[in-house]
């Protein structure tokens, strides 16, 4: 099944404990990205990726990193977590192109304490 | 700014058709109308897009108007299943290699049985 998985789906920690947020797809896609959802702020991009070693800020990048040393991987990382980054976040992907459609995971709900 | 406008909830009957209206007055010849939808605990679902002309899948028309300055997506006969917030976006092509999304609000849809 084609699928965009991330892991884990809800994660609680303290602030400055450094975390990773794993997103992994399957359909072989080039184009990875990451957003996070707030009330009232619909989806707002963090990061994306349009291939192997090639990621680029989005939106609202500070705090966050990421990397993409495989295709089919693409992690978030906090590296010293504040609770401002309290959010839920999702991992998407598609191949290039302005028509192709965005496949998303189905989130991981963080809490920043 | 590009930005959608929707209104936040609608309700429907079971089996009846829906219409779900989006504005985006400020919208430029390039950018795409799409819609997503997104299920409760679950990440965004593609659903439809268009530029100029409506469009049809197995899942819902999109009715675009002449002046692009509106759409209305439209379930044929709505189901329990299509609960949902219904999100229309634009897709702005930002730089070579990123495709932004304008996010509206959403539109809560409510299925009455």
């Amino acid at each position: 099944e084609a699928q965009v998985t991330q892991n884990p789906r809800y994660l609680i920690t303290v602030t400055g404990k450094k975390l990773t947020v794993t997103c992994s797809q399957n359909m072989n896609h080039e184009y990875m990205s990451w957003y996070r959802q707030d009330p009232g702020l619909g989806l707002r991009q963090i990061y994306y990726s349009m291939n192997v070693e090639v990621t680029d800020k989005g939106d609202v990048p500070e705090g966050y990193k990421v990397s993409r040393k495989e295709k089919r991987n693409f992690p978030l990382i906090l590296e010293s977590p504040s609770p401002n980054q309290t959010s839920l976040y999702f991992c998407a992907s598609s191949y290039p192109g302005q028509l192709s459609p965005l496949h998303f995971g189905n989130g991981t709900r963080l809490t920043v304490t | 700014d590009a930005k959608t406008t929707q209104p936040n909830s609608m309700e429907s009957n079971e089996e009846e058709p829906v219409h779900l209206p989006c504005n985006h007055s400020t919208i430029s010849g390039t950018d795409y109308i799409h819609w997503y939808r997104q299920l409760p605990s679950q990440g965004p679902e593609y659903v439809i897009h268009g530029l100029t002309s409506n469009v049809n899948n197995r899942m819902a028309s999109l009715a675009i108007a002449e002046d692009r300055k509106s759409s209305t997506l439209i379930l044929h006969r709505a189901t329990l299943r299509d609960a949902a917030v219904y999100y229309c976006i634009l897709r702005l092509r930002v730089m070579d290699s990123n495709y932004q999304l304008i996010w509206g609000a959403g539109t809560k849809l409510i299925i009455k049985p």
